[in-house]
């Protein structure tokens, strides 16, 4: 969509395969990560998140794993689907009310 | 459903006109945030309100102005003072824990032309 990505990195997969995506935060005093999926021209969406003290999270067929040493955050889809098709980014929390965002990645499946 | 709604979806101004976004939550979340989306960019924070009546400054709060008059509503107004903005303007929630672990739950985002 317009609205997001027009210039982001795009990461195609085939159907069924699955998907990593990255992220890199700056700060390494960041205690809190969140990623996001967003479709075209609609609000992102909360997909799953995780606490600094862990380095490994899995929800439904999405596990997020987080390595403090090198500030490296990956967002892992298992048996990607066409409705993953979307941008994804990731957001790190410095404090209560401040965020920062990644610039996001597309997804594309391949049928 | 609770949930954030944003009106207008779509919204055009003519150069010199002020213009507001309305967001609206029923999520009963203490903190209420404006973010501008553009092309390839991360998210940028406008204006945040912690409590009723109160709100602070973001990253980019030149030529934008809010209010939060009840909890539930933050309205965004865009001033002829902002030089470029037409955007996606998205606003989100969070609930206040100090658990440190607050997730933005974000509305649907309203796009804002200037003709």
């Amino acid at each position: 969509g317009e609205s997001v990505g027009l210039h982001l990195p795009t990461l195609s997969v085939q159907e069924g395969d699955n998907s990593i995506i990255n992220c890199a935060y700056s700060n390494s005093a960041s205690d809190y990560f969140i990623w996001y999926k967003q479709e075209s021209g609609k609000g992102p969406q909360f997909i799953i998140d995780i606490r600094s003290n862990m380095d490994k999270r899995q929800g439904q067929r999405v596990t997020v794993l987080l390595n403090k040493t090198v500030k490296h955050l990956s967002l892992q889809i298992a048996a990607t689907q066409p409705g993953d098709s979307a941008v994804y980014f990731c957001a790190e929390n410095r404090g209560t009310y401040k965020y920062i965002f990644g610039t996001g990645t597309r997804l594309k499946v391949l049928a | 459903d609770g949930g954030i709604t944003q009106s207008p979806k779509y919204l055009f101004r003519k150069e010199g006109q002020n213009v507001t976004l309305s967001c609206e939550q029923n999520l009963n979340h203490d903190a209420m945030y404006w973010y501008r989306q553009d092309p390839g960019q991360g998210l940028r924070l406008i204006y945040y309100s912690q409590i009723v009546n109160d709100f602070q400054k973001g990253d980019i709060a030149e030529g934008y102005s809010v209010s939060r008059e009840k909890k539930e509503s933050f309205p965004l107004t865009v001033t002829s003072a902002q030089k470029n903005p037409t955007a996606f303007y998205l606003c989100a929630s969070t609930l206040d824990s100090y658990s440190g672990a607050n997730v933005l739950t974000f509305g649907a985002g309203s796009r804002l032309t200037v003709l």
